[in-house]
């Protein structure tokens, strides 16, 4: 079945540190993959996404590359701050009869340390 | 502002209490989520409704009971609930096609039951 794994937490970094957490999924058919961050306190947001394979999402300096060959999605960033402390969810989704079935990863909790 | 609006954003009850969670989107969506996010477990996909019909129920209790009246209003009515159902409810909107199935989530209701 499809499936998400993403690199267990929490990251701890400081300031300015560089972020990698690792994103590699299953899916039987041509997934769109997502990122989404919770700030705490607060729900889900879409971070970023991409909807094919080598389709490169980014947003507030977060990047992602969908990489087909390699089944991998992988969250990076160089440069972090204190207010990207939060929990990060990758995440696949596949049409199906209802509409969208989306399957989340267990989430990778992120502290950066002033 | 999310487009998604979750009330009420906290609720305690006791067990044999009768109570519901109510959300509301505005984007135009037609298909509707609700998932249940407890500590140190994935995000669990509880329902969905795509154009106001149920579409998939997880095997989720009786005593959580979904109403999609119309496609920008769900309710989650709750009875006889435990204490291991003490969580954060999400819902989300999407459409029914398109955006490669990105989820618009509210901001929560926590429910802690006693």
């Amino acid at each position: 079945g499809d499936s998400v794994t993403q690199m267990e937490g929490p990251v701890t970094l400081s300031e300015e540190a560089c972020l990698t957490i690792n994103c590699t999924y299953t899916a039987t058919g041509y997934p769109s993959l997502f990122w989404y961050v919770q700030y705490p306190g607060e729900g889900l947001q879409l971070l970023l996404k991409a909807t094919k394979a080598d389709d490169k999402g980014s947003n507030k300096g977060f990047e992602a590359t969908y990489r087909k060959e390699t089944t991998s999605f992988h969250l990076e960033k160089g440069s972090v701050q204190v207010s990207d402390s939060a929990v990060y969810f990758c995440a696949l989704s596949v049409p199906n009869t209802g509409g969208f079935k989306t399957i989340f990863g267990a989430g990778t909790r992120l502290f950066v340390k002033a | 502002e999310t487009g998604v609006t979750q009330t009420p954003r906290h609720l305690v009850m006791g067990m044999t209490n009768k109570k519901s969670l109510k959300c509301e989107q505005h984007l135009g969506h037609n298909a509707m989520y609700w998932y249940k996010q407890s500590a140190k477990k994935p995000l669990e996909l509880m329902f969905v409704y795509s154009l106001e019909e149920r579409v998939e129920n997880n095997s989720v209790p009786s005593r959580f009971s979904p109403e999609c009246p119309n496609s920008s209003h769900l309710f989650l009515h709750l009875h006889t609930l435990q204490p291991e159902d003490s969580a954060l409810y999400l819902c989300a909107s999407s459409p029914h096609r398109g955006r490669g199935g990105e989820l618009f989530f509210g901001e929560g209701s926590r429910l802690t039951v006693l």
